[in-house]
């Protein structure tokens, strides 16, 4: 069955790059839209932003200076980028499969990675 | 604070039935039927549960349902099983600019 495995630095220093990759294994990401969501510590969840396979995006207007967004068919592997992180961004970030060619809503996500921007 | 407000927690007893509320405005829930909800068992990763208000994705347990009145989405889950205790979202589009919104969720502890 299809599942997603995100991955990255569980660190991060403020200012820095927070970088992540969602790695798609057991299916194909193409023909679908895939969206980076976060939760604070003790917070709901956020939503990021989506890429298509082809490369379309779109960004929470809050986060949108500082966030991109991208897939690659070829390592079948969708990857955030955050930057310029404060202590404000530290959060289980996951990602998420859109259903059904849809945006909306997720029918598979990750279990979540935690970054935590300290020095 | 989230877009759409949900209560903290709710419970109940095996066996019994539980609401879970999830309130928006008439630019998410109250505008569109595009309205999900999310079980998340803490350390593993969250599961569709419902979509598009009352759908049910295949292999979910017929005890879930959802409906909606207004900017009023609700999850009703019947029969409350000791594995039903999680945390619930719901999440709806919004015609706003962030396109996707979610409760703050909504802890479900069963007696």
């Amino acid at each position: 069955q299809v599942q997603l495995q995100e991955s990255g630095p569980g660190l991060v220093k403020p200012s820095e790059t927070l970088s992540l990759t969602c790695t798609v294994s057991g299916g194909s990401i193409s023909n679908y839209y895939w969206t980076w969501i976060r939760q604070p510590p003790g917070k709901g969840l956020d939503w990021i932003g989506y890429v298509y396979y082809s490369g379309s995006t779109n960004y929470n207007p809050s986060l949108k200076s500082r966030v991109t967004i991208s897939a690659d068919t070829s390592r079948n592997q969708v990857s955030l980028k955050l930057t310029s992180v404060t202590a404000a961004d530290t959060a289980v970030y996951y990602c998420a499969r859109g259903r059904g060619g849809y945006y909306w809503n997720f029918d598979l996500w990750g279990r979540g990675t935690l970054v935590s921007v300290s020095s | 604070q989230s877009a759409l407000t949900q209560p903290a927690s709710v419970s109940g007893s095996p066996g019994q039935s539980i609401t879970i509320s999830c309130t928006g405005t008439s630019s998410d829930v109250g505008g569109y039927n595009y309205v999900s909800w999310y079980q998340h068992h803490p350390g593993k990763a969250p599961k569709l549960m419902i979509y598009e208000v009352s759908n049910r994705p295949s292999g979910v347990s017929n005890r879930f349902s959802g409906s909606k009145s207004g900017n009023t989405a609700s999850l009703t889950i019947s029969g409350l099983q000791a594995e039903d205790e999680a945390d619930y979202y719901c999440s709806s589009y919004t015609s706003g600019s962030t396109l996707v919104v979610f409760g703050g969720g909504t802890k479900l502890t069963v007696l």
